[in-house]
């Protein structure tokens, strides 16, 4: 059974840092995984979707690798903005399970003028 | 391009009663799928639509229903509401195609009292 978790579950960071957002999965058998930013009480904008034969995708100030074998992904946000704070999920698009994914808790960060 | 749309945005129900929420998907996307978001956690995923039929189902009773129009907008319907159904629910839309990404609404806050 395909397991999702992120770590960490928040984080606070001043303005301007560079940041790394983790997230693990049990079973390496997957499509693809996706980063979503969720603001507090909406719904959820899709940020990278990285194939499972791709090692990483970038947009803008984002980049998001992915490591089957060791199943990892990481989000990279680089010179982080008071715009950036949000809820971070990842979910992975399981093997045969087609559009069904599974989904991490989520980690949410804080950014500090 | 209008994204997902959903409605309404908010709902507050009583125990017993039916709802009935509403999805407008991306335009040019065929596969509508709905989820149920309680505070702090991760989307959990109800079903998916494809061609007016439910493809998948995740572990939701049969008092969740669903529909798919021709015109690919979806209804998802909650019979015997119960307190522990209070949460966020989100439509996705998406194309068939696996390596397609989702894209979500902005969810039906639903509140039963």
């Amino acid at each position: 059974k395909q397991e999702v978790t992120q770590i960490p579950a928040a984080l606070s960071v001043p303005e301007g840092e560079n940041l790394v957002l983790n997230c693990s999965f049990t079973d390496s058998a997957i499509y693809n995984l996706q980063w979503f930013r969720q603001d507090p009480g909406k719904g959820l904008t899709s940020l990278l979707l990285i194939q499972s034969s791709q090692r990483e995708q970038t947009s803008g100030r984002l980049n998001a690798s992915l490591d089957k074998s060791s199943g990892r992904s990481t989000l990279y946000i680089a010179a982080s903005q008071p715009g950036d704070s949000a809820t971070y999920l990842c979910a992975v698009n399981n093997a045969g399970n087609n559009r069904k994914l599974i989904w991490g808790l989520g980690t949410s960060l804080g950014v500090n003028p | 391009d209008a994204g997902v749309t959903q409605s309404p945005t908010h709902l507050i129900k009583t125990r017993g009663q039916q709802v009935t929420l509403r999805c407008s998907p991306k335009s040019g996307h065929d596969t509508v799928s709905w989820y149920q978001q309680a505070l702090g956690q991760g989307p959990q995923f109800i079903f998916q639509y494809y061609e007016e039929e439910e493809r998948q189902r995740g572990n939701f009773p049969d008092r969740f229903s669903g529909h798919q129009f021709p015109n690919y907008s979806s209804e998802l319907n909650v019979n015997a509401l119960l307190l522990g159904d209070s949460a966020l629910y989100l439509c996705a839309s998406s194309l068939r195609r696996y390596n397609s990404p989702l894209h979500f609404g902005n969810g039906t806050r639903l509140t039963v009292t």
